[in-house]
């Protein structure tokens, strides 16, 4: 069984600090991606980042950055320098392989993070 | 391209009555997977349909039910409302092949309050 656990519920930080957001996957399967999701409060999901099983270098977009680390079943979030508009709740999860050919990967979620920055 | 549609945004129904939700997905993407959020449980998968046929189902009652139609589009419905089902509620589609045939892109959602 697929589980996502964030252990962070709530953090909250003064703008322009760096944070970081905690992932922990478990899976059985070998080939698997993990996502980080926004959910501003207007509820959509908006798509950050995606990692296959087979790419364990860290990324970088503009302040985001992510730490994957397949030995300890980890995905981390941080932003650098955060800004009022990152108030939002993120969202780790893990799709697993399909077990129909070509049919969508099922998502699990963690719980959330909610993100509060303070101006 | 537009995102994937959801009507409506907010419904308010009563206990017992029954709910139809709808979805369009982005042009080209066939597969449509609804979730359930809730602050209780989180989100959860629904189910998912490709073809116009139901081809993954998660762990809820058969309360729950969706179509796909030959446009791609879907549809959810509840029957039987109850309290516990208010929540918002998730579609995403995903292309076919590709690239990015794993990835799930998400509407914004209808938000069922159920009185």
């Amino acid at each position: 069984a697929q589980k996502v656990t964030q252990a962070q519920t709530e953090i909250s930080v003064v703008e322009k600090e760096d944070v970081t957001l905690d992932c922990v996957y478990e899976t059985r399967d070998t080939t698997y991606y993990l996502f980080w999701y926004k959910q501003p409060p207007s509820g959509e999901l908006v798509f950050l980042i995606r990692r296959n099983s087979f790419d364990e270098q860290n990324e970088i977009s503009g302040r985001y950055s992510w730490n994957f680390q397949k030995s300890t079943s980890s995905f981390n979030f941080t932003i650098t320098a955060s800004q009022v508009v990152d108030s939002a709740v993120y969202f780790c999860a893990l799709s697993d392989t399909p077990q129909v050919r070509g049919s969508a990967r099922q998502l699990t979620f963690g719980s959330g993070t909610q993100l509060t920055v303070l101006p | 391209k537009a995102g994937v549609t959801q009507t409506p945004r907010y419904l308010i129904k009563t206990r017992g009555q029954q709910v139809t939700l709808s979805c369009s997905p982005i042009s080209g993407h066939r597969s449509v997977s609804w979730y359930q959020q809730t602050p209780g449980q989180g989100l959860q998968f629904l189910f998912e349909y490709f073809s116009e046929t139901q081809r993954n189902k998660g762990n809820f009652p058969g309360r729950f039910s969706g179509r796909q139609f030959s446009n791609s589009r879907s549809e959810m419905n509840v029957s039987t409302l109850e309290l516990g089902d208010s929540a918002l509620y998730l579609c995403a589609s995903s292309p076919e092949q590709g690239a990015r045939s794993n990835e799930q892109f998400f509407g914004p959602g209808t938000r069922l309050t159920v009185l």
